[in-house]
């Protein structure tokens, strides 16, 4: 089966500089790959997400690029901001019905 | 956002107590699902169901049973419980497959004595 991998787990950044969460995946044939952004006692929620026929998707602040042939993902936020912190969460999904999600990095934006 | 709401969002239960959660969503999306959420552990899903039909069981103890009496709703019965399954249990729905955004509810804080 699939297998996510995500770095770093913890992530602590300026306000205004930028931060960078990585993600591997283990299965070629997956073709979608989201974001979600869980804030502390609040429900995941998708923020951005990217499909195999595309390298790159950018949202004002938030951008995600995908490398199929080295099977890797990055999320990058830029000119953070105190309401960026939350536990990201990656996910590949290439199955019927099911998606694999990373562990979470916990980011914190320190004002 | 409240298209997908989950009830009730904290309980406490014994071992040998029997129990429900209930998740309802109105976003007229076809597939739900229920994810366990740990500390320090990625996402599990646990079931998946579309269209009422359960398409997914992810090795899950059998003291876990779920059921979709039709697309807007999806229970997870709880009986012998043990005190590893406390955990946040977070409901999802998406329309279609799983290359499709999958909408959260708020969760479940379960708590086992």
């Amino acid at each position: 089966g699939e297998n996510v991998e995500q770095h770093p787990s913890t992530l602590s950044v300026q306000e205004g500089d930028s931060a960078v969460i990585k993600c591997t995946y283990s299965d070629s044939a997956s073709n979608y790959f989201p974001w979600y952004k869980q804030e502390l006692g609040k429900r995941p929620q998708l923020i951005i997400d990217i499909r195999s026929n595309v390298g790159e998707k950018k949202d004002q602040r938030i951008a995600v690029t995908l490398n199929k042939t080295a099977k890797h993902f990055s999320l990058h936020i830029t000119e953070t901001q105190p309401e960026d912190s939350a536990v990201y969460f990656c996910a590949a999904s290439g199955g019927y019905q099911k998606v694999t999600f990373g562990i979470g990095t916990k980011l914190q934006v320190i004002p | 956002e409240t298209g997908v709401t989950q009830t009730p969002r904290h309980l406490v239960m014994g071992m040998t107590n029997k129990k429900s959660l209930k998740c309802e969503q109105h976003l007229g999306h076809n597939a739900m699902y229920w994810y366990k959420q740990s500390a320090k552990k990625p996402l599990e899903l646990m079931f998946v169901y579309n269209f009422k039909e359960q398409t997914e069981n992810n090795s899950v103890p059998s003291r876990f049973s779920p059921e979709c009496p039709n697309s807007s709703h999806l229970f997870l019965h709880l009986h012998t419980l043990q005190p590893e399954d406390s955990a946040l249990y977070l409901c999802a729905s998406s329309q279609g497959q799983a290359d499709q955004p999958q909408h959260f509810g708020d969760g479940t804080r379960l708590s086992i004595l």
